[in-house]
């Protein structure tokens, strides 16, 4: 039962453009998503995050959206750099509530930035 | 500020052999968890703890997996005895609190079971 979903393996974009990184959860009860990465030999690193109350998040480069009718969020980088490649990881959790905040993540995308 | 500790970093044994892993979390924080990660997946919760007090360890093996933390602060997981489908990466994180505050993880320890 996937209830966080990355369906994207990899991407590759070139630097300086956009990067788009999608996921959809099916579990309704999730309230708080987060994005993590992660590079070879080291632990994921938070990266942003998105309360369910809103539908946009930016920070620098980075912007997660949400859309909550969908189930769906993705992660936009702009404009992408060589050093952004790395292994991105979406989360979600229902913030606290029954869960204690359990995370749970998605397969993860590869994302590969070409100079 | 120190992260996350943990190790070994990598091991290798061979199944039905034990092994065990150790966390030390950021200083102060209250909730540590322990993930697995297997190839091409994303982290697996296995076990999370409020100080010394297990809240949810409801994907955890408990016939062959343990995990104490004592004191509420150092961290070990154990596997005993260990099978060929173990083999992943064992995250440790640890949060300030629980609900939505922020994990930060350690580096893992690379488990291959032979």
């Amino acid at each position: 039962d996937q209830q966080v979903k990355q369906n994207s393996p990899s991407l590759s974009v070139q630097e300086g453009r956009i990067s788009i990184l999608n996921c959809d959860y099916t579990n309704s009860m999730f309230d708080y998503f987060l994005w993590y990465k992660k590079y070879p030999a080291e632990g994921p690193t938070f990266l942003i995050s998105i309360s369910s109350i809103k539908d946009k998040n930016e920070d620098g480069r980075f912007t997660v959206f949400l859309n909550k009718s969908a189930k769906h969020l993705s992660l936009h980088i702009v404009p992408s750099q060589p050093g952004d490649s790395a292994v991105y990881f979406c989360a979600a959790s229902d913030g606290g509530g029954t869960s204690y905040g359990k995370l749970t993540f998605g397969q993860g995308t590869i994302l590969t930035v070409h100079p | 500020e120190a992260g996350v500790a943990q190790s070994p970093r990598y091991k290798i044994i061979e199944k039905r052999q034990s092994v065990a892993f150790w966390c030390n979390p950021i200083s102060g924080h209250a909730t540590l968890y322990w993930y697995q990660q297997i190839l091409g997946q994303g982290p697996k919760l296995l076990i999370q703890f409020q100080n010394n007090g297990v809240v949810d360890d409801s994907q955890l093996p408990k016939d062959r997996f343990s995990a104490e933390r004592l004191k509420g602060v150092d961290s070990t997981l154990k596997i005993q005895p260990a099978k060929l489908e173990d083999s992943a990466v064992y995250l440790c994180a640890s949060s300030w609190g629980s609900g939505g505050d922020t994990q930060y993880f350690g580096p893992g320890t690379r488990l291959t079971v032979l």
